[in-house]
């Protein structure tokens, strides 16, 4: 059963336009969640993290929402670049001590378009 | 920072053989490392968490005495995959983070291995 879902497996935006990708989960035990960006060959980097306690943070142009109410996240570029170009993952964790883990999504993947 | 450096990046061995993957982090003490396990196209799944100097902790369905993991210091764990088969042939990635349980994990670039 997958806790996290993204359901768009692919996104092509235009360079300079904003991108959105959604993620979904279902566990309300879930209190933090993370975007990662993976290029091919090689490991995911960490973008951009919210807490439960808020419903927007920023980092530069990279913004997540999350709606606990609806259990959706997002995460919007603005504006996009070719080198945004890659898979987007959202993954989401809950308290567990130092054992807290990430349950991941599928993944999106994303191709800004010059 | 926070650089997490994983090697070998590719592996072909004969079956039968034990292949060691190290996790080291460069800049910064990870108290926990975590190794992962990507098939195609599908997430990551996590095989097991390891905290410094304690065993680690593994997920239902992984063999304990078929990858085992040594978190001896606070830059580096080891996945040693023993008596490998084609069927443990996947992308191996691990990740470490920082002190507190809500601190980022980091990874490294993952490890293909391929068993003959």
């Amino acid at each position: 059963d997958q806790q996290v879902k993204q359901n768009s497996p692919s996104l092509s935006v235009q360079e300079g336009r904003i991108s959105i990708l959604n993620c979904d989960y279902t566990n309300s035990m879930f209190d933090y969640f993370l975007w990662y960006k993976k290029y091919p060959a090689e490991g995911p980097t960490f973008l951009i993290s919210i807490s439960s306690i808020k419903d927007k943070n920023e980092d530069g142009r990279f913004t997540v929402f999350l709606n606990k109410s609806a259990k959706h996240l997002s995460l919007h570029i603005v504006p996009s670049q070719p080198g945004d170009s890659a898979v987007y993952f959202c993954a989401a964790s809950a308290e567990a001590g130092n054992n807290r883990k990430l349950i991941w999504g599928l993944g999106t993947s994303l191709a800004v378009n010059p | 920072g926070a650089v997490v450096s994983q090697h070998p990046s590719r592996v072909i061995c004969k079956s039968g053989t034990s292949v060691k993957i190290e996790c080291r982090s460069l800049d910064f003490q990870a108290t926990t490392m975590f190794w992962y396990r990507q098939f195609p196209k599908q997430s990551l799944m996590l095989m097991a968490t390891s905290n410094e100097g304690s065993k680690a902790t593994y997920e239902q369905g992984v063999e304990k005495d078929k990858f085992l993991i040594n978190h001896a210091s606070l830059t580096l764990s080891t996945l040693t995959v023993t008596s490998a088969h084609p069927e443990d042939s996947s992308f191996y990635i691990c990740s470490a983070r920082a002190g507190h349980s809500n601190q980022p994990q980091h990874f490294g670039d993952g490890t293909r291995l391929s068993i003959l």
